[in-house]
């Protein structure tokens, strides 16, 4: 079984600069929910989707980042403008269910360093 | 509030030796999660404890959850180098799937 795919690995640009990432769950889970991890820090949720609807995104910076997922699959995580504060691993995970019970499956991650 | 605490944050010992890890919680937990990740790598689940004074076993390694689900360990007995990375409790929070991950335990293993 193919696991969580995310792309690029890495990534450097410079601050007020935009950017994308994207992620491809295990086929037939519906959630997919994408974390900022900071060094030394344990993940933080950005947004999670129950297929193509958002669930939550309590804790997303939306006047610079936005997430989609249209067909209910794939999805995008963009930010515009980037901040320094923003270099980070970004984690995409997803699960067969929308419990907090679910066990979730995490993708490599993007590193992103902005300068 | 809904954060976990774990403790210690770092934690060196010599091949052979034990390691337990800590998650507290000021407030009842639903379930709590283990996942582990090596250095340089992704999050990686390693278990999931639901009922009061559960303990669970998987080899080398020995999950409990406390009796009145605020706090979770982790002890590995007789650690070996493949155990090094950080380990992480995650609470579930609400109705939906979120999680809350501590800060994580990272554990440094000397051959």
């Amino acid at each position: 079984e193919a696991g969580v795919a995310q792309s690029p690995r890495y990534k450097i640009i410079e601050k007020r600069q935009s950017v994308a990432f994207w992620c491809n769950p295990i086929s037939g889970h519906a959630t997919l929910y994408w974390y900022q991890q900071i060094l030394g820090q344990g993940p933080k949720l950005l947004i999670q989707f129950q297929n193509n609807g958002v669930v939550d995104d309590s804790q997303l910076p939306k006047d610079r980042f936005s997430a989609e997922r249209l067909k209910g699959v794939d999805s995008t995580l963009k930010i515009q403008p980037a901040k320094l504060e923003d270099s980070a691993v970004y984690l995409c995970a997803s699960s067969s269910g929308s419990s907090s019970y679910n066990e979730q499956f995490f993708g490599p991650g993007t590193r992103l360093t902005v300068l | 509030g809904q954060q976990v605490m774990q403790i210690p944050q770092y934690q060196h010992v010599q091949e052979g030796e034990d390691f337990t890890t800590y998650c507290n919680s000021s407030t009842t937990l639903s379930n709590i999660q283990w996942y582990k990740q090596r250095p340089g790598g992704h999050p990686v689940f390693l278990i999931q404890l639901v009922k009061s004074g559960e303990v669970k076993k998987q080899k080398r390694l020995t999950f409990q959850f406390g009796e009145a689900k605020k706090n979770s360990s982790l002890h590995i007995t007789a650690t070996q180098t493949t155990d090094v990375g950080t380990y992480f409790c995650a609470r579930g929070s609400g109705n939906t799937g979120k999680l809350i991950f501590g800060q994580g335990t990272t554990l440094q293993v000397k051959p």
